[in-house]
């Protein structure tokens, strides 16, 4: 099992360009989550998704969008980077019911925006 | 979800037992108390939770006192290896972890 992937592992963008990060998961989890963490900060909920077809807002979705596109997957589109979206992003999934905290994270897209 | 407590940084010696603890004064019943560490920088390892039980599985041992405000984290014979960023946090095992900046423990020969 590859457990969480994300692809790219580094992006460099200039500002007003767009990207979409994309994660994967083969544990047939339920749920799946989009971070970002900032340096020298914990990690931030930007979205998340409970089920397939449906997402959520987190702490800080503003600039971003996310689709579930099936239960392996769940993107995140940045429409227009700015550089105060500079960050680490990290992707996870977890089961659902009781055991939703245990969530398993991906390796992280590195992310700059000039 | 309750607000957790923890000291910014620590030091272990290898070979000996990290404990690093965690103050939730004002968790609520049902709330579990979860752990998780942070190796550099790569994406957040689930260590262990528990509710009100003590729990030991292969990597930690998580002591809860009897009133629920406060737990320890155990990792029993640190190693080089368990140099990280520690959080404890506190959910109803909903949707939501919050992080805050954890506990940086390094263990040094």
């Amino acid at each position: 099992n590859a457990g969480v992937t994300q692809t790219p592992k580094f992006q460099v963008l200039k500002t007003g360009q767009s990207m979409t990060l994309q994660c994967a998961q083969d544990m047939n989890h339920n749920s799946m989550y989009w971070y970002r963490q900032d340096p020298g900060m914990g990690l931030r909920l930007i979205y998340y998704s409970a089920s397939e077809g449906t997402t959520d807002k987190g702490e800080v979705p503003n600039g971003y969008n996310v689709s579930r596109l099936n239960k392996r997957e769940f993107s995140l589109r940045l429409e227009s980077a700015a550089p105060s979206q500079t960050s680490v992003y990290f992707c996870a999934s977890s089961e659902m019911g009781a055991r939703q905290g245990t969530q398993y994270f991906g390796p992280g897209t590195r992310l700059t925006v000039l | 979800d309750a607000k957790t407590t923890q000291p910014p940084s620590m030091d272990c010696a290898e070979g000996r037992a990290a404990n690093l603890p965690c103050n939730h004064s004002t968790i609520s019943g049902n709330e579990y108390v979860y752990w998780y560490r942070q190796i550099h920088s790569q994406g957040p390892q689930y260590i262990i939770h528990g509710l009100k039980n003590n729990e030991t599985n292969e990597m930690a041992s998580l002591i809860i006192t009897e009133d629920r405000k406060s737990s320890t984290l155990i990792l029993p014979h640190a190693t080089l290896r368990d140099t990280a960023v520690y959080y404890c946090i506190v959910t109803v095992g909903t949707d939501k972890l919050i992080f805050g900046t954890g506990t940086r423990l390094q263990v040094f020969p």
